[in-house]
């Protein structure tokens, strides 16, 4: 079955800054890697997701980078902000199965 | 307009107790799902069903069972519950029968005493 790795799993930056997680996969028939934030008390959402199609996607401050040769996705956050604080889970399935990595705890230092 | 729902929000109960938890999706969503959330809040998948297969995570205890009337209903039944039962146990659902974006419920706080 997949395995999905997600480093760090504890990320601090100041305010402004860049924040990039990483996560790799081990089953090269995943076709889609969505990214979830979960604050504090609250669900996991879906913030931007990437299909095996694409090699990049952007929406604002957020986006998403995918290279299927090495088999990892990377969530790159610019010009951080204090509700950006989160723990963000990537997740990776070939359509058949859901696997969520084990999630990073972002924290923006105002 | 809420799309995942759950009841209820916080579940505090004996060891050896049966208890359930109920989830709707008013998406029209044909796959759902139960994950476990424990207190170092890793999100592990226990279950995923559409009407036509039942996916079970082969570590979940056979205590739990899902069961669902109906394609927008899919609750949880534990029997015998124990201390390390205790977590957050959230409800999701997904368009299509094959794995796809999760729309997560509000969750359920489940506290065995």
């Amino acid at each position: 079955g997949e395995n999905v790795e997600q480093h760090p799993s504890t990320l601090s930056v100041q305010e402004g800054d860049s924040a990039v997680i990483k996560c790799t996969y081990s089953d090269s028939a995943s076709n889609y890697f969505p990214w979830y934030k979960q604050e504090l008390g609250k669900r996991p959402q879906l913030i931007i997701d990437i299909r095996s199609n694409v090699g990049e996607k952007k929406d604002q401050r957020i986006a998403v980078t995918l290279n299927k040769t090495a088999k990892h996705f990377s969530l790159h956050i610019t010009e951080t902000q204090p509700e950006d604080s989160a723990v963000y889970f990537c997740a990776a399935t070939d359509g058949n199965q859901f696997y969520f990595g084990t999630g990073t705890s972002l924290t923006v230092i105002p | 307009d809420t799309a995942v729902s759950q009841t209820p929000k916080y579940l505090v109960t004996q060891m050896g107790n049966d208890k359930s938890i109920k989830c709707e999706q008013n998406l029209g969503h044909d796959t759902m799902y139960w994950y476990k959330q424990d207190s170092k809040k890793f999100l592990k998948i226990m279950f995923s069903y559409n009407n036509k297969e039942l996916i079970i995570n082969e570590t979940v205890p056979n205590r739990f069972s899902p069961k669902s009337p109906d394609k927008a209903h899919l609750n949880l039944h534990i029997n015998s519950l124990e201390l390390g039962d205790s977590a957050v146990y959230f409800c999701a659902s997904s368009p299509g029968t094959t794995a796809d974006t999760q729309y997560f419920g509000p969750g359920t706080r489940l506290t065995v005493l």
